[in-house]
């Protein structure tokens, strides 16, 4: 089976640049979302096709994937932005989530 | 806006079924085109997607669980659902039922529901 590795948690500062891990096989060849789960709240895509934003996603939100590793990153981190993190990719017909990412803002 | 609500038993017993259903509202199934899917999330642990089926009755499962798995969808009560056989206190998760757009290697996950907590435990 496919496996897509997070680091379980990251912490970051206020107004400091979160950098959030998704590392796989190859991870470059496949398509990575991402996705925001707030405390209590269902999960929410705020990356599709590896770096593309839906509407209403701000800015300071961006991505890439490249070689075994995607990567989020989140610019003028706010405490708002305190989450949970998963990226999410397709082994073929099957979807794969990571381990999911504890972001604190301190 | 599709918004999608499971509603679930809340508590079931060991070796009985899970069942729970997800209703979409703010729109017509029917003029959808999504995969109707369940996704968990157990305690501690990342999310894990469990099947999708279409419509047209496409289905996908996640090969670790598609044994003890059925999915169906109904259109006419803007409905979908999910069974899970044989359970043990591992299947104690949230459940959330989604909308997947696309599928075979390229799609995401575009409307959530709230989630469902389901314990399992005697």
């Amino acid at each position: 089976s496919y496996d897509l590795t997070q680091p379980p948690s990251v912490s970051v500062s206020p107004g400091q640049t979160a950098t959030i891990t998704c590392s796989g096989d190859n991870l470059g060849d496949k398509i990575v979302y991402w996705y925001q789960r707030r405390p209590g709240q269902s999960p929410t895509l705020i990356i599709y096709r590896d770096s593309q934003r839906p509407s209403g996603v701000p800015e300071r939100f961006s991505a890439s994937n490249s070689g075994n590793t995607a990567t989020l990153t989140i610019s003028e981190t706010q405490a708002l932005d305190e989450a949970d993190y998963h990226c999410q990719a397709w082994d073929s017909d099957i979807v794969v989530f990571g381990g999911g990412t504890k972001l604190t803002v301190l | 806006q599709v918004r999608l609500q499971e509603s679930g038993p809340g508590l079931v017993k060991p070796s009985q079924t899970l069942s729970v259903t997800c209703t979409v509202s703010g729109d017509s199934m029917r003029d959808l085109s999504y995969y109707w899917s369940w996704v968990r999330q157990r305690p501690g642990e990342g999310l894990q997607w469990i099947a999708s089926m279409s419509n047209r009755g496409g289905t996908y499962y996640n090969p670790a669980l598609k044994s003890r798995v059925s999915i169906s969808v109904d259109t006419s009560e803007n409905q979908f659902s999910l069974r899970l056989d044989s359970v043990t206190a591992a299947d104690t998760a949230v459940f959330f039922c989604a909308a997947l757009t696309g599928v075979r290697g390229v799609g995401q996950f575009d409307f959530w529901g709230q989630g469902s907590l389901i314990t399992v435990s005697s």
